[in-house]
């Protein structure tokens, strides 16, 4: 069974440029959350997604946004990119929401300049 | 504030040395409390989910431990592949939050 799998891997931008990610989840899993990975706040919450709706969402701008297709796919998106910005980004899907096991994909690297 | 703290940051152990890695935590409303591990350039990887307190959980040289206020994720015998990142993350209900885990080394 195929993982998570997400692209781009890498991403660089600069200061002020907006960035799309993608997310594919396994399949048959309907949910999908969204975190960002720095090495001093470790993995924030940003959001989740089952069947087409944002079910939760994390403490972060409005900068930060998601969707969910029918398919499951999800993309997160981030305007006016700024320098802390720079992150990993993981996605991770489960069958439902809460307590269901969460597989990880490996991530987007994206570097703001 | 919702806040999950992990110690120690970093542990090296000789192989055969067995340790304990602790994750306490203070939320409003747990529902779960979750053991990852993560490996270098890869994502976390599920480990264990505990629901409520003295639940206990193993899988290998790993056992996990939960009381009201902490968790501890036990490591028995460790071998060097049993090197990575250890994280534990709640979840309350409508988010997760995640401490920022314990780098182990294992030395042959």
């Amino acid at each position: 069974k195929a993982g998570v799998t997400q692209t781009p891997r890498y991403l660089i931008k600069t200061r002020g440029q907006q960035v799309t990610l993608s997310c594919s989840p396994i399949s048959g899993h309907r949910s999908v959350s969204w975190y960002q990975q720095t090495p001093g706040q470790g993995l924030q919450f940003l959001f989740e997604y089952f069947s087409e709706t944002q079910r939760n969402k994390g403490n972060f701008p409005g900068r930060f946004s998601g969707r969910q297709f029918s398919n499951s796919r999800s993309e997160m998106n981030v305007s006016t990119l700024e320098l802390g910005d720079s992150a990993l980004y993981l996605c991770a899907s489960s069958l439902g929401t809460g307590l269901d096991t969460q597989y990880f994909g490996p991530g987007t690297r994206l570097t703001v300049l | 504030e919702d806040q999950v703290t992990q110690s120690p940051e970093a542990l090296r152990l000789q192989e055969g040395e067995s340790s304990s890695l602790n994750c306490s935590y203070t939320v409003s409303g747990l529902r779960g409390l979750f053991w990852y591990r993560q490996d270098p350039g890869k994502g976390p990887e599920f480990l264990f989910t505990l629901y409520s307190a003295g639940e206990e959980k193993e899988k290998e040289r790993l056992k996990a431990t939960l009381t009201k206020k902490e968790s501890f994720l036990h490591i028995t015998a460790p071998k060097p592949e049993d090197s990575a990142t250890y994280l534990c993350a709640v979840y309350t209900g409508n988010q997760f939050y995640f401490g920022t885990g314990t780098s182990l080394t294992v030395i042959p």
